[in-house]
């Protein structure tokens, strides 16, 4: 049973570019959530999705920043104008049910590095 | 404002001796904590849980406390490895609609052979 998978793992883009991370769950979880690490800190929740909804978008910037998760493929982060406070390591979990017992795996990431 | 707090860095131990990672949290509303290692260039693992209904959770060498007055927990390691080596990441969740995990900082764990 593969885990959750990222890509890119890397990600370069030079300020003003577009970048989108793409985050396929485990198979048979339907919860995904993006978290994201800058240098020196810890993760910051960002959004939580299931199948098509956005439930929880608190942890996302109000603009540039946008997800999904569509009834059929990955789920995607979208940050459009990049800019140099991007630069991050993005994380995707994925979980089968909503409810705090439920553990969330993780993925290994994408580092997106803005120029 | 930080709700969940990992005020040491980093910390050193020697193989064998026991690891206490702590880990202070203001939300009284958390009712149920989590730890996850991170190994560089990787995701966090998940590594063992408490609920608040709950003061002590222990998972092989791995033994989480909660002290809810406190609201403090710790994540006792004995004895430790040097696989063991790694950041740990003290999260905490409430019953929210997201039911989102808020991270703390982390501890960079050294385990010295």
């Amino acid at each position: 049973n593969a885990g959750v998978m990222q890509n890119p793992r890397h990600l370069v883009r030079r300020r003003g570019q577009e970048a989108r991370l793409r985050c396929s769950p485990m198979k048979g979880h339907s919860h995904v959530y993006w978290y994201r690490q800058l240098p020196e800190e810890g993760l910051k929740f960002m959004v939580y999705l299931q199948k098509e909804n956005i439930i929880d978008e608190s942890g996302m910037p109000k603009e540039r920043f946008s997800a999904e998760f569509p009834k059929e493929g990955p789920s995607i982060l979208r940050i459009q104008q990049v800019v140099r406070g991007d630069s991050a390591a993005y994380f995707c979990a994925s979980s089968p049910h909503r409810g705090a017992e439920e553990t969330q795996y993780f993925g290994p990431g994408t580092r997106l590095l803005v120029l | 404002d930080q709700q969940v707090k990992q005020n040491s860095p980093s910390l050193s131990v020697q193989e064998g001796r026991i690891s206490i990672l702590n880990c202070d949290y203001t939300n009284s509303m958390f009712d149920y904590f989590l730890w996850y290692k991170k190994y560089p260039a990787e995701g966090p693992t998940f590594l063992i849980s408490i609920s608040s209904i709950k003061d002590k959770n222990e998972d092989g060498r791995f033994t989480v406390f909660l002290n809810k007055s406190a609201k403090h927990l710790s994540l006792h390691i004995v004895p430790s490895q040097p696989g063991d080596s790694a950041v740990y990441f003290c999260a905490a969740s409430d019953e929210s609609p997201g039911d989102k995990v808020i991270f703390g900082p982390g501890t960079s764990l050294s385990v010295i052979p």
